[in-house]
Formats: structure tokens, sequence, C-alpha cells
């Protein structure tokens, strides 16, 4: 049972390159989420969706953009990478009825020059 | 604003001490939930224990067990016989309508 997957586990980028994290949960969850991890400070939910074809902006959404692709999937896509984003990017999932217990993906390091 | 603070930004004990991780949070609500997820140096968060604000009892799992003061709007983690694999971040968080909010944790060194 492989859990929640995220590819790549790490990328560099130049900035302004483009770039898409993607994210697949095999638990038939029907909420995820995209989180970023910097020192210091707890996770940030960057983008979230609660269903299968909703999506719905977290507390720092601006420079990103996802897609539910269907229900195992959700991807994050960088148009144009700044260095302010370089990051830990996690990818978690949660199943209805059973709130709060999100189930996380290992991380992407990500890191913009 | 909902907010989660970890007043420790680092605590080290010793291997087979008893540790408590503080966390204190803001809320307007009445019903909700607490966690606590640990992350090693893996990298992978875990959900460690939860709380539901409804129940008085505090929560327990093994060695994890927590004080959960309602009315202080209080949330600590207490560890005991505290183990190597214990050292980690520690995460305290709140649920708000299916959105967790985070503190910024505290690293935990247990030392042989």
């Amino acid at each position: 049972n492989a859990g929640v997957t995220q590819t790549p586990k790490f990328q560099v980028l130049k900035t302004g390159q483009s770039m898409t994290l993607q994210c697949a949960q095999d638990m038939n969850h029907n909420s995820m989420y995209w989180y970023r991890q910097d020192p210091g400070m707890g996770l940030r939910l960057i983008y979230y969706s609660a269903s299968e074809g909703t999506t719905d902006k977290g507390e720092v959404p601006n420079g990103y953009n996802v897609s539910r692709l269907n229900k195992r999937e959700f991807s994050l896509r960088l148009e144009s990478a700044a260095p302010s984003q370089t990051s830990v990017y996690f990818c978690a999932s949660m199943r209805w009825g059973n709130t709060g217990e999100l189930f996380f993906g290992e991380g992407s390091r990500l890191t913009v020059l | 604003a909902q907010t989660v603070t970890q007043s420790q930004p680092e605590m080290s004990v010793q291997e087979a001490e008893t540790v408590t991780l503080s966390c204190t949070y803001d809320t307007s609500e009445s019903n909700y939930y607490l966690f606590w997820y640990k992350q090693p140096p893996s990298r992978q968060m875990i959900l460690v224990i939860r709380q539901e604000a409804y129940k008085q009892q505090n929560a327990t799992e093994n060695r994890f067990s927590v004080n959960f003061q309602k009315a202080a709007k209080s949330f600590s983690l207490k560890i005991s016989d505290s183990q190597l694999g214990d050292t980690a971040m520690y995460f305290c968080a709140f649920d708000s309508n299916y959105q967790l909010i985070w503190g910024a944790g505290t690293k935990l060194i247990i030392k042989p």
C-alpha cells in the first residue's frame, strides 16, 4: 500500500521556469492538500481540494495553480518559479469522517535559483 | 484569526525521561479537533495523537498523552519513557473546517 506518492522528490529550477509537482493517493480519500514548509514555520496551506472537481485557495496560493485530475491525483504547478518558492512541498490526503488525520507524502524539495 | 502557538522551538532530554511539549491555540469555535504530528528526520509527517474538543477525557496513545485544557486553550503533549526514535519535529495543529492550522513546531532531541 503506497499511501501518498509525490514526484519528484528533488528539483532545481531557474527563476522563471515552470514545473508541476505530482501527487497521487491510493486510499480512496476525498480531500487532498498541498502544503509548503519553510524553516522555522509550520506547514502553510497552498491549495486544497475537498472533493473531486473542487479546488480552493489556502493561506499562500499566489504563484501556484492546482488541478484535481481525478479522485486519486492532485497536481501543483508553478508557472514562473521565483526564489521565494524555494521550499519543501508536501501533499496530503484525508478521508471524510476522519477529521484531521492527514496522510502525507514524503515531500518534494524545490530550489529556485 | 485562528492561531496555534508552540512556544518551545527546541527541547532536549535524556533517554527514558518524560518530556512535555506545550501548545496553545485561539479559536471561537466550540467543537473542534486538536492534533500532534511528528516529523522525523526522514521528513514524512505522522499523526501521533488526536483530541476531540467535546471529550473531556485526555487522549492517550501508549507512551503519548495529552493535557487538554479547553478553557485555557492549551493542548500539551507528554511523552513518557522517551526513546531515541522520538527525536523529531513535533507540530501541534487545530482543525478548522477540514483545514488544519499549524504551529511552528518544536524540535525534540532525545539524548542517549
